[in-house]
């Protein structure tokens, strides 16, 4: 079955640190990818996404290219703020014929000024 | 203009006692989404409806039941509470899988703490 792993949180960063967060995934055929963020006390919205190969999602300074030869999709940004600290979620669908959405297990960032 | 909403946002009950969670869209989509978060922050679907239609059922205990009465409203309710159902539980919604619907757009979640 499908599968996404995140690295283990929480990732703790001073403020203008640079910010990597690896995923990688598991799945068959040419999946959707996406990274979602979690403010605190709300919701997930959607931060960036890739459809194919190659393909570079990117918002509010965030990156993320879609490596199909290693599977992974992980988040980067040059220099983080206080604002930034949530809970980052890797995910992916459109895999094998099933849309059924697979998320990782969520990476927490705190950013201290 | 909220696109997804829950009401409410926050509930606490009674081991034993039965309860429901509300969820509306106005996006105009067709597939309508549970998911239940734990204190880890691992999420996890439930249920998914499309155009009313029940498409996915995890493996979800029976007490769990959703309702869907038109494609714009997905209902949770929860029967014989227990400690282990203490979760943050959120709607969500896309476009029809299959055909775009990629992108979910979650609400803002029920804190549900069952004591």
């Amino acid at each position: 079955g499908n599968s996404v792993t995140q690295m283990e949180g929480p990732v703790t960063l001073s403020e203008e640190a640079f910010l990597t967060i690896n995923c990688t995934y598991t799945a068959t055929g040419y999946p959707s990818l996406f990274w979602y963020v979690q403010y605190p006390g709300e919701g997930l919205q959607l931060l960036l996404k890739a459809t194919k190969a190659d393909d570079k999602g990117s918002n509010k300074g965030f990156e993320a290219t879609y490596r199909k030869e290693t599977t992974s999709f992980h988040l980067e940004k040059g220099s983080v703020q206080v604002s930034d600290s949530a809970v980052y979620f890797c995910a992916l669908s459109g895999s094998g014929g099933s849309y059924i959405p697979t998320f990782g297990r969520g990476t927490s960032l705190i950013v201290h000024p | 203009d909220t696109a997804v909403s829950q009401t409410p946002k926050y509930l606490v009950t009674q081991m034993g006692n039965d309860k429901s969670i509300k969820c509306e869209q106005n996006l105009g989509h067709d597939t309508m989404y549970w998911y239940k978060q734990d204190s880890k922050k691992f999420l996890k679907i439930m249920f998914s409806y499309n155009n009313k239609e029940l498409i996915i059922n995890e493996t979800v205990p029976n007490r769990f039941s959703p309702k869907s009465p038109d494609k714009a409203h997905l209902n949770l309710h929860i029967n014989s509470l227990e400690l282990g159902d203490s979760a943050v539980y959120f709607c969500a919604s896309s476009q029809p899988l299959g055909q775009g619907g990629d992108e979910q757009f979650f609400g803002p979640g029920t804190r549900l703490t069952v004591l």
